[in-house]
């Protein structure tokens, strides 16, 4: 069990949009920046977020990311087939030795 | 372009071990904190353990405290992950991951897979 929650799961049709939440605690999100991480079936997490609400160069402009006390949400519009992915969110724990947490994961189906 | 390439993973049976890899290339390996991150069949992702960019700091999950052991070699840009005492629940892909800034993975391998059984 992660001590961050996400949805298991979410669906939505192509080019609506969808938001993807993170829940902590204010040793967690509360106090620390959050990533995000796609990833594609059969592959690995690639990065789509950092420090809240930033992206990496080459990540477009339809993934945002943002946060509010103790949870962070990821948005997607426009949503594209391509889309279809786990999506995890991450971030630092003060409570942990090391740390470095992900939540549980967000299956994101586009139908 | 930064490049993080796994090796090392295969079948052992329970109790054993085995000694994985990660060859970093595409950026100044020395300077970075690396880590390892595993995804069991089906489930989610699981970070394991982070090293220190000079490896004088290491620290580990609970769930392999005492049994793995994380060390590079910054003149070879390695990574390495040593397990023993492998159980089947170790059974896993085990990713390398570059950490960048405050606590996030901005390069992640391919990853390699690990199955520990009878």
């Amino acid at each position: 069990q992660s001590v961050l929650t996400q949805p298991p799961s979410m669906s939505a049709a192509p080019g609506q949009q969808v938001t993807i939440s993170c829940s902590g605690t204010s040793s967690n999100i509360g106090n620390n920046y959050v990533s995000w991480y796609q990833q594609l079936p059969g592959s690995a997490p690639k990065l789509l977020i950092y420090e809240n609400n930033k992206r990496p160069s080459g990540i477009p402009d339809r993934f945002s990311g943002s946060k509010s006390g103790t949870s962070a949400t990821l948005g997607i519009t426009g949503l594209q087939p391509g889309d279809e992915a786990d999506y995890y969110c991450g971030t630092w724990d003060a409570s942990l030795s090391a740390g470095r947490v992900f939540g549980g994961g967000t299956k994101l189906t586009v139908l | 372009e930064v490049q993080l390439l796994e090796s090392g993973g295969g079948l052992v049976q329970p109790g054993g071990s085995l000694t994985l890899s990660c060859a970093a290339s595409g950026f100044s390996f020395n300077s970075y904190t690396m880590n390892w991150v595993r995804q069991a069949p089906g489930k989610g992702l699981e970070w394991v353990s982070v090293i220190s960019f000079n490896g004088r700091s290491t620290y580990y999950a609970d769930s392999v405290k005492g049994r793995f052991s994380i060390s590079r070699d910054n003149s070879k840009n390695t990574l390495f992950l040593h397990m023993r005492r492998l159980r089947a629940e170790d059974t896993a892909v085990y990713y390398c991951a570059k950490e960048d800034g405050d606590y996030y993975f901005d390069h992640w391998g391919q990853g390699t897979l690990v199955t520990v059984s009878s």
